[in-house]
């Protein structure tokens, strides 16, 4: 079936670096974009941005830009989200979502992944 | 960067019962570019609508959205004992995509 398949869990230091993989399956990995999305502790949704897999090309939130860096794989139909100088408030689950298009919402999450980020 | 306001911020209902929650965005926006999730605890958001008023797919007839411009709703025609759980409005015309604060579907 179609799904979305998220790295584990992540602890890590202020100032390091996660990086989060999202593994695609069932589908055309090429087909769809793929949007990065977290949630705080408690909080609402955040977009973070996407990736266009056939091109590689991404589009951030300007919130993230100079931190995030949003990649791809496709011999493993993979996106990576990597998020640096990572702060306390980095804390959150990391979600990838699938997205069909310009007038669909996104269709497919991964089950999330949480970074906690402590001293 | 366009506002999502949701409202109520909880809405405390008895299984059978109507849910109307609504949605209003800090600019016009096109009616295309609105979606709906469900999201209960510990798990990912799900896509209930689209396009304002467009179901995904297996998502069942009591869920029905409308609206244009500012103005949006989800309405939960009746409510089941899984449909208690917190809604978020999202649009993705403007970037950067944005979501609503999100409304609590509580029992009551």
């Amino acid at each position: 079936q179609v799904q979305l398949v998220q790295s584990g869990a992540e602890v890590k230091k202020p100032g390091a670096s996660v990086k989060v993989s999202c593994k695609a399956s069932g589908y055309t990995f090429t087909g769809y974009f793929i949007h990065w999305v977290r949630q705080a502790p408690g909080q609402g949704l955040e977009c973070m941005g996407w990736i266009n897999p056939t091109s590689g090309g991404t589009n951030y939130a300007h919130k993230f830009e100079g931190r995030v860096t949003m990649t791809r794989d496709t011999s493993f139909s993979t996106a990576y989200m990597e998020l640096s100088k990572l702060r306390s408030d980095d804390t959150a689950v990391y979600y990838c979502a699938r997205w069909p298009g310009p007038h669909y919402g996104m269709d497919v999450w991964g089950q999330g992944t949480t970074v906690t980020v402590s001293s | 960067e366009i506002v999502l306001t949701q409202s109520p911020g909880t809405l405390s209902l008895s299984p059978g019962e109507r849910a109307s929650l609504s949605c209003r965005t800090s600019q016009s926006i096109s009616s295309s570019y609105l979606a709906w999730y469900q999201q209960k605890p510990g798990q990912p958001p799900r896509l209930l609508i689209y396009a304002a008023s467009s179901r995904a797919t297996g998502i069942p007839e009591r869920f029905s959205g409308s609206g244009s411009g500012t103005d949006f709703t989800l309405t939960i025609s009746r409510l089941e004992p899984e449909d208690f759980a917190v809604y978020f409005c999202q649009q993705y015309g403007s970037s950067p995509l944005t979501f609503g604060g999100g409304t609590k579907v509580e029992i009551k």
